[in-house]
């Protein structure tokens, strides 16, 4: 099983749409979430992070953790064309550690 | 914000040459670099951890002969290739921590990546 899972996708919304990404991990010592988004053939832009439980706000950008079921979300109001990217989650224990990627799941916002 | 820049864009070499990949924080000082490789439509795959006047870090199943990996500066670690191969094409890519955390590496900043490919 992989530390952090998430849906490949591609998943295609029309402009406007509010886009809800997701994944699940399975380390419980992950304290620090990130959300990251990669353009095609560039390196990835922290987008947002958060520590422990909770929401976090920022613009259309809204991410969500849950430990108790070990989830990550994020949401995208919205959705813009240059949204259209691979959104990559990520989980940190803290520390000296090393950060753990999902695959990233590909988004594609339709004008 | 912080900027992490690499060297080159992308890059064509021959089977068996080495090639060298510079990564630079441009406006901070970083203590830590990070080196990834990435496949297409795959994840991000931590391959060596870069401390800056100390040896790399690298993960399981990284060859530290393959991949040499130098930090000789706060704002400089580079990526050497030796021997490269066809398999070794990759997208490449270095990040280093932020500048307001000092030793965590939850908050990374990730330079542009370096395309090699190997014929």
């Amino acid at each position: 099983q992989k530390e952090v899972e998430q849906d490949p996708g591609p998943l295609s919304v029309p402009e406007g749409a509010i886009v809800s990404l997701n994944c699940t991990y399975s380390n419980s010592a992950f304290q620090y979430f990130m959300w990251y988004r990669q353009y095609s053939r560039k390196g990835p832009e922290l987008l947002m992070y958060t520590y422990s439980s909770g929401n976090k706000e920022d613009g259309r950008f809204t991410a969500q953790v849950d430990k108790s079921s070990k989830y990550i979300s994020l949401f995208i109001r919205d959705s813009q064309p240059s949204d259209s990217a691979t959104y990559l989650c990520a989980g940190h224990s803290g520390g000296y550690q090393k950060v753990t990627f999902g695959t990233g799941t590909k988004l594609q916002v339709i004008p | 914000g912080a900027v992490v820049s690499q060297h080159p864009s992308r890059v064509i070499c021959k089977s068996g040459t080495s090639v060298k990949i510079e990564c630079r924080s441009l406006d901070f000082q970083a203590t830590t670099m990070f080196w990834y490789r990435q496949f297409p439509k795959q994840s991000l795959m931590l391959m060596a951890t870069s401390n800056e006047g100390s040896k790399a870090t690298y993960e399981q199943g990284v060859e530290k002969d393959k991949f040499l990996i130098n930090h000789a500066s706060l704002t400089l670690s580079t990526l050497t290739v030796t021997s490269a191969h066809p398999e070794d094409s990759s997208f490449y890519i270095c990040s280093a921590n932020g500048p307001d955390i000092q030793g965590a590496a939850y908050e990374q900043y990730f330079g542009p990546g370096t395309r090699l490919t190997v014929t």
